[in-house]
């Protein structure tokens, strides 16, 4: 337990669904991420939060949504997902947004299938 | 584009042997990090190494940084069965409000 945890472990959603996935830390942290991680992919990086405001949006399509309602929680809202999205979702935080003084936090991920 | 590039790819070694990962990235840092994932689970920081030093131990774990070459490497010494998991390097920019930007990995696996 990293003191990041993320759910669920595993979803399997059609496209025309609508999910969400959560992410929650009780580091005290105040920075928060998530990453999208494909197979044979490097990591990238999705939306980044400080303090509750986001702070980064990598050209992200809209059928993701971000939402962080405080500095411990983070959502990753879904809906009309294509396959191509299917990955492995990653949440991570840190103590302050950035390269991260004492480097970034990571939850065990959620495993996403788009059928 | 990726900021850090790890070589090899994959590495096969046996156990107690040393193995050696390399991360090479484009811009000038403000720090490197290595992280540890195990098979379709999260990242895991392993260490952190600054701009102005040159090497750092951790464990059985030694990182070296060459920024004139702009080059890092990961030394795992008297490699454990235990230690099969992917390694990636991870960048951190100097300009203010950059993010940790990954590169695509080493596949370690120790043999028994």
């Amino acid at each position: 337990e990293t003191g990041v945890t993320q759910t669920p472990r595993h979803l399997v959603m059609g496209m025309t669904n609508k999910k969400s996935l959560k992410c929650e830390q009780h580091l005290g942290h105040n920075a928060m991420y998530w990453y999208k991680q494909s197979a044979k992919k490097p990591l990238e990086l999705m939306f980044v939060y400080s303090l509750e405001e986001r702070v980064e949006n990598n050209s992200v399509p809209s059928r993701f949504s971000p939402e962080c309602p405080n500095s411990s929680h983070l959502f990753l809202h879904l809906h009309t997902l294509q396959p191509e999205d299917s990955a492995l979702y990653l949440c991570a935080s840190s103590q302050d947004p950035g390269t991260g003084r004492d480097g970034y936090t990571f939850g065990s991920g959620t495993r996403l299938t788009v059928v | 584009s990726q900021q850090g590039e790890e070589d090899p790819q994959a590495l096969s070694i046996q156990e107690g042997e040393n193995a050696t990962m390399n991360c090479s990235y484009k811009t000038s840092i403000n720090n490197l990090q290595w992280y540890r994932q195990n098979s379709g689970r999260g990242l895991v920081h392993l260490i952190l190494i600054r701009s102005n030093e040159r090497e750092k131990h951790s464990g059985r774990l030694r990182v070296t940084l060459d920024t004139s070459k702009k080059s890092s490497s990961l030394l795992i010494t008297a490699s454990r069965a235990a230690d099969t998991a992917s390694y990636f390097c991870a960048t951190g920019l100097n300009n203010a409000g950059n993010m940790l930007t990954f590169g695509g990995g080493t596949r370690l696996m120790v043999k028994p």
